[in-house]
């Protein structure tokens, strides 16, 4: 059964950077279709973005287009997700998740991670 | 505002019945997931595709789909089913993901 695992807790200033990862156990890694998923205070889910390992090559919702960066490590079965030019308004929960049937009718996501709570302060 | 639209809140009796809807053009394309998320913890999926429901989850969680419409249904509601439900789908160029605004479950 495939288990997601995220780092912890990050506090950052306003300007840097924020590297977050999702480890994965069972399963073969390569071919899961990963995605990232925040969760601001008191608001709904927003995708971000989602990457194939073995493809490779990161699709990200335009909203984030030029600050966010998804990368992937085969070696660990680890996905990152790494958002530069923090503000206040990216204070929020980050979720991967595995998604599957992106292609077709029928989709979801399943498992997802704990959620790391990334704060950005002044 | 999001392309998959959710009423914010609705409230049920305990043992009763209660259908969570969510509305989007996407929906015509892709049948909806949906997920609980009960406060401090991640969502999880209960329900997706046109009949589909996880391991593990209570045959009273039921879903279906007309239209630009689906929803969500709770038969014989629970105490512990209080928790804010999340829709989500591809878009109809299946290139992103949707996500609704989230309902939250009060059970009376």
């Amino acid at each position: 059964q495939v288990q997601l695992v995220q780092s912890g807790a990050e506090v950052k200033k306003s300007g840097s950077s924020v590297k977050v990862s999702c480890r994965a156990s069972g399963g073969t890694f390569s071919i899961f279709e990963v995605t990232w998923v925040r969760q601001a205070p008191g608001h709904g889910l927003e995708w971000m973005g989602e990457i194939i390992p073995v493809f490779g090559t990161p699709k990200y919702a335009q909203k984030f287009q030029d600050r966010l960066k998804i990368t992937t490590d085969e070696l660990t079965s680890t996905v990152y997700l790494e958002l530069s030019n923090l503000t206040s308004e990216d204070t929020a929960i980050y979720y991967c998740a595995r998604c599957f049937g992106s292609q077709s009718r029928t989709n979801w996501f399943l498992p997802w991670g704990q959620g790391t709570l990334v704060t950005v302060s002044s | 505002s999001s392309e998959l639209t959710q009423d914010p809140t609705v409230s049920v009796a305990l043992g009763q019945t209660v259908r969570i809807t969510c509305q989007g053009k996407s929906l015509t394309r892709s049948f909806a997931s949906w997920y609980q998320q009960k406060p401090g913890q991640a969502p999880i999926l209960v329900f997706y595709g046109e009949n589909k429901r996880p391991s593990g989850i209570p045959e009273r969680f039921s879903g279906s789909a007309s239209g630009d419409t689906s929803s969500l249904t709770i038969t014989g509601t629970q105490a512990e089913d209080e928790a804010e439900y999340h829709c989500s789908s591809r878009d109809t160029t299946y290139t992103r993901w949707l996500f609704g605004g989230g309902t939250r479950l009060t059970v009376l």
